[in-house]
């Protein structure tokens, strides 16, 4: 069946420019999370969706991120006035659920890469 | 100090030799742990979950020591296709996300 599906692939932005990432997740999925991965780094997490509930955005590193999943399906996570350090990939990965205390298995998508000059 | 420690190598192995990497996580009462698999420019793929016993896929054994708080994963008879970064992943407890190490960089080199 169809994965984690992100667009676009690759984005260049002129910095100060606002930036909007899509995600859309497996169906019937109910979690959703997207990371930044620096280069030469592991994915780090940014924020958490249950349905439409956004449940954990600790990671998000300032006010100028925002992500939203409105419906409980397709989420978008916006850059706002980027800076060269947002330069990274943001991957969005979806699961089933979380099942008492065992972790559904996180399935990714194919990442956008941001290049903010 | 970080959630999950890795020596990012690389690791360069001759075909068809073993080769074995640990990594080491902060929280004591994590739960989950996985090795995840990222080959160059794509996304990362879960390669095995890590159980408190050990357990093993093909080629692929990955082993749990609690007490002294790291994650193993051992490849044997590498082929070239293994060449990949190896990702050591841990669910922190009450938590939802995962927290990733930085990888370790293997090169197998016919």
């Amino acid at each position: 069946g169809a994965g984690v599906s992100q667009s676009p692939r690759y984005k260049v932005a002129k910095r100060g420019q606002d930036v909007a990432l899509r995600c859309d997740p497996i169906s019937g999925h109910v979690s959703l999370f997207w990371y930044q991965q620096a280069l030469g780094q592991g994915p780090e997490f940014l924020t958490y969706f249950q349905n439409e509930a956004q449940l954990d955005k600790s990671g998000l590193p300032s006010d100028r991120f925002f992500a939203e999943r409105p419906e409980g399906s397709v989420s978008t996570l916006k850059i706002q006035r980027t800076q060269q350090e947002d330069s990274a990939v943001y991957l969005c990965a979806s699961s089933l659920d979380r099942v008492d205390e065992q972790q559904e298995t996180q399935y990714f998508g194919p990442g956008t890469r941001l290049l903010v000059l | 100090r970080k959630e999950v420690e890795q020596d990012p190598g690389p690791f360069n192995v001759p075909e068809g030799a073993t080769v074995a990497f640990n990594c080491t996580y902060s929280n004591s009462a994590s739960q989950s742990f996985f090795w995840y698999r990222q080959d160059c420019r794509k996304e990362p793929k879960l390669l095995m979950s890590v159980y408190s016993s050990g357990n093993e896929d093909g080629r692929f054994t990955a082993q749990l020591n609690r007490a002294s708080q790291y994650i193993s994963l051992l490849i044997r008879d590498s082929k070239l296709s293994d060449s990949a970064t190896y990702l050591c992943v841990v669910n922190p407890p009450v938590d939802n996300r995962l927290a990733f190490g930085k990888g370790n960089q293997v090169v197998v080199i016919p």
